[in-house]
């Protein structure tokens, strides 16, 4: 399985975008790289989702460079709601993977 | 309204008394997953399945069970809770496809003394 490592922490004003890295130097060929986004005391909750290039959504974009050996999601122009717990999951569906997470703190 | 359902939402208990933490999912959806999350240690997997009858363990299964006999429900069982099984957990369903999300529960709360 491929282990990720992401930053622990990170801060940033409102309105700034916000880039967090995930690297997976293991990943499968089979492997999709999926983030999820977490408030305190609840579920996880699916932001986007790529396996390769470039995804966007409505919330973020997802970098994927060729190797597939890491991985960036964008979050454009932050807000105080974004302030969350972000994971970084790699894994085909059966047996998935979480990072450990990055506490995202967004400052007014 | 499309969701995964956990119960109870908190739990306290003491060492060594048998407990089931409920999970039920309405999206007909093929896989679930049951996950601890513990201070510093992210979300690990104790046990998913893919399908009816069809369980796996994840990363973390010693002192668990599971079951699936119904595709919508998946219950986690502590047949002798200890101290160390306090955690918050979760419960996910996805379709199963690779691309397919998880959908988590709101999770429980488990304090076992």
């Amino acid at each position: 399985l491929a282990k990720t490592t992401q930053p622990i922490s990170m801060d940033s004003y409102e309105g700034q975008e916000v880039n967090i890295t995930c690297s997976h130097n293991n990943i499968a060929t089979n492997d999709y790289i999926t983030w999820y986004q977490q408030f305190p005391s609840q579920g996880p909750r699916f932001i986007i989702q790529g396996y390769k290039t470039k995804v966007t959504n409505e919330v973020a974009s997802l970098f994927i460079p060729a190797d597939r050996k890491s991985s960036t999601l964008s979050l454009p122009r932050v807000s105080l709601s974004d302030t969350a717990v972000y994971y970084c999951l790699v894994g085909y569906y059966q047996k998935v993977t979480f990072g450990i997470g990055t506490k995202l703190q967004v400052i007014p | 309204e499309a969701q995964v359902t956990q119960n109870p939402r908190y739990l306290i208990t003491v060492t060594g008394k048998k407990l089931t933490v409920t999970c039920s999912q309405n999206m007909n959806h093929e896989y679930m997953s049951w996950y601890r999350q513990d201070p510093g240690l992210g979300l690990r997997q104790i046990y998913y399945s893919m399908n009816v009858e069809v369980t796996d363990k994840g990363d973390v299964p010693e002192g668990y069970k599971v079951s699936r006999k119904e595709k919508r429900n998946f219950p986690l069982i502590l047949e002798s809770p200890s101290p160390n099984q306090t955690s918050l957990y979760f419960c996910a369903s996805s379709l199963g496809s690779p691309n397919s999300p998880l959908h988590f529960g709101n999770g429980t709360r488990l304090t076992v003394t």
